[in-house]
């Protein structure tokens, strides 16, 4: 079953912070994160396995809440390369094979 | 190194043709997958494929078919095209199953 993203999209100023938030009805083994700017592919942030770990990637970082069965990315500090729509990816096994959100479209002004 | 090539960039067929895409991993990885992307929504799972073999398939007709070859490139055929699978059609590569590397894909237009 597709994830739920929220917002659907947010618009900024840079430097302003955007939390990005991906739900699912199903049990995960983990959460990807991807960006894509228009006309291009999707871009890989990062991967949340299960067990609530929080990665980071200088201003962007992303929690898992296993029992929630919730993911959100956080944006800190935007910069106009933000702008994108970002896709939360979920994988119910170890099996590669992932069920994408409708994504989220952010769009950083200056 | 080079990504995953996709090609061609953009196709433009007629109602009930077929079409062939094709796609290189990038060096190294071994497991290939294919997805489909409709205008405004995420990426939708066609396949997957790895060393060869179909590890998984999704919610697709049987007029989607595709396959690895021994250098792990992989082809994707549409048969008997219909309005409907006028899309982007990614394929990403992987070392294991994840994380997925995505080419720029393929733009198929069905008049």
């Amino acid at each position: 079953q597709q994830p739920v993203q929220s917002p659907q999209a947010v618009i900024l100023r840079e430097g302003e912070d955007a939390v990005i938030n991906c739900s699912s009805s199903k049990a995960l083994y983990s959460v990807h994160w991807y960006r894509q700017k228009h006309g291009e592919a999707p871009v890989f942030l990062m991967i949340l396995l299960k067990g609530g770990e929080q990665k980071g990637h200088e201003k962007i970082s992303a929690s898992f809440n296993e029992k929630k069965q919730q993911s959100s990315l956080y944006l800190t500090a935007s910069q106009l390369s933000y702008s994108g729509t970002y896709f939360c990816g979920t994988e119910a096994g170890n099996t590669g094979k992932l069920i994408f959100g409708q994504g989220t479209t952010l769009q950083v002004k200056p | 190194d080079a990504g995953v090539t996709q090609s061609p960039t953009h196709l433009i067929k007629t109602r009930g043709q077929h079409v062939t895409l094709r796609c290189s991993p990038i060096s190294g990885h071994k497991s290939v997958s294919w997805y489909q992307q409709v205008l405004g929504q995420g990426p939708q799972f066609i396949f997957q494929y790895y060393e060869k073999e179909e590890r998984g398939r999704g919610n697709f007709p049987d007029r989607f078919s595709a396959r690895q070859f021994p250098n792990y490139s992989s082809e994707l055929n549409v048969n008997a095209l219909l309005l409907g699978d006028s899309a982007l059609y990614l394929c990403a590569s992987s070392l294991g199953n994840s994380p997925l590397h995505f080419g720029n894909g393929t733009r198929l237009t069905v008049t």
